[in-house]
C-alpha cells in the first residue's frame, strides 16, 4: 500500500483482556517504530524494529506490551492482561533508513485507539 | 523529564496572519529537529525539519528557525490558511532512531 497501514482502527477492551494491534508498514522500509499517544499529549517512543531484529524497548512501560516483527514487514505490538491506563492511541511508523533521521524522517499511520473500560 | 518543552499550548490567529510556535531542549546529543503537523484521526504528517548546523530552512510558507546555543527552535506559518488548523508537534532525535515530542500546540486559524 501507498502508506502505513494499522489494524484495528478502534478497539475496546475489558479490563484485564488482551489485545493485539497490527501494523503493515510502507513495503521495503527497514524500519518501524511504535509510539503511544495520550490523549492531549505528544507521542512517546515504544519500541524500534531494524527488518526483525527489535533494537530498542526501552519505551514499553511494562512487562505486559510486548512487540514483534518475525519477518521484517508486519509488526504487532500486544498488550497482555489490559488497564485503564493503557488507553490512548497506538502510532506505528516506518522509514526507509535504517536510522530514521535526515532526509527520509517517517511516515506514521492513523493509529489504533484503545480504549479500556 | 520532559526532554522537548513546547508553547503555546494553544494559538489562535487571523487568516493571512503568522502562526508561532516555540521549543526548547536540553539534550545537546539531539541532531535532528522536525516538526509535524497532525490532523484529528490522523497520525502526525513530517511538515518540516532541520540539522543543528543550519540556523533557517524555509520550505513555503513553513520557517524553522534554530539557536543552537539558546537550544531553541521554532516554527513560523506564513500566511496562515484555516486549512493550517491542527495540533503542531515538535520533536528531536539523537543519532540514530527514537523521536522525542514535544506536548503539542493546537493551532486555529479564524477565517
Amino acid at each position: 500500500g501507498a502508506g502505513v497501514s494499522q489494524s484495528p482502527r478502534y478497539k475496546v477492551a475489558k479490563r484485564g483482556q488482551d489485545v493485539a494491534l497490527r501494523c503493515d508498514p510502507i513495503s521495503g522500509h527497514v524500519s518501524l517504530f511504535w509510539y503511544q499517544q495520550a490523549l492531549g499529549q505528544g507521542p512517546e517512543f515504544l519500541t524500534y524494529f531494524q527488518n526483525e531484529a527489535q533494537l530498542d524497548k526501552s519505551g514499553l512501560p511494562s512487562d505486559r506490551f510486548f512487540a514483534e516483527r518475525p519477518e521484517g514487514s508486519v509488526s504487532t505490538l500486544k498488550i497482555q492482561r489490559t488497564q485503564q491506563e493503557d488507553s490512548a492511541v497506538y502510532l506505528c511508523a516506518s522509514s526507509l533508513a535504517p536510522s530514521a533521521g535526515g532526509s527520509f524522517g517517517y511516515t506514521f499511520g492513523s493509529g489504533t485507539r484503545l480504549t479500556v473500560v | 523529564q520532559q526532554q522537548v518543552k513546547q508553547s503555546p499550548q494553544s494559538l489562535i490567529v487571523q487568516k493571512g496572519g503568522i502562526s508561532i510556535i516555540n521549543c526548547a531542549y536540553e539534550n545537546t546529543a539531539f541532531d535532528y529537529f522536525p516538526w509535524y503537523q497532525q490532523f484529528p484521526g490522523k497520525g502526525p504528517a513530517l511538515l518540516i525539519a532541520i540539522r543543528p548546523d543550519v540556523s533557517e530552512k524555509k520550505e513555503g510558507r513553513f520557517t524553522i528557525s534554530f539557536n543552537k546555543s539558546a537550544k531553541q527552535f521554532s516554527l513560523h506559518i506564513m500566511d496562515s490558511q484555516p486549512g493550517d488548523s491542527a495540533t503542531y508537534f515538535c520533536a528531536a532525535m539523537e543519532y540514530g532512531n527514537k523521536l522525542v515530542f514535544g506536548a503539542g500546540t493546537i493551532l486555529r486559524v479564524k477565517s
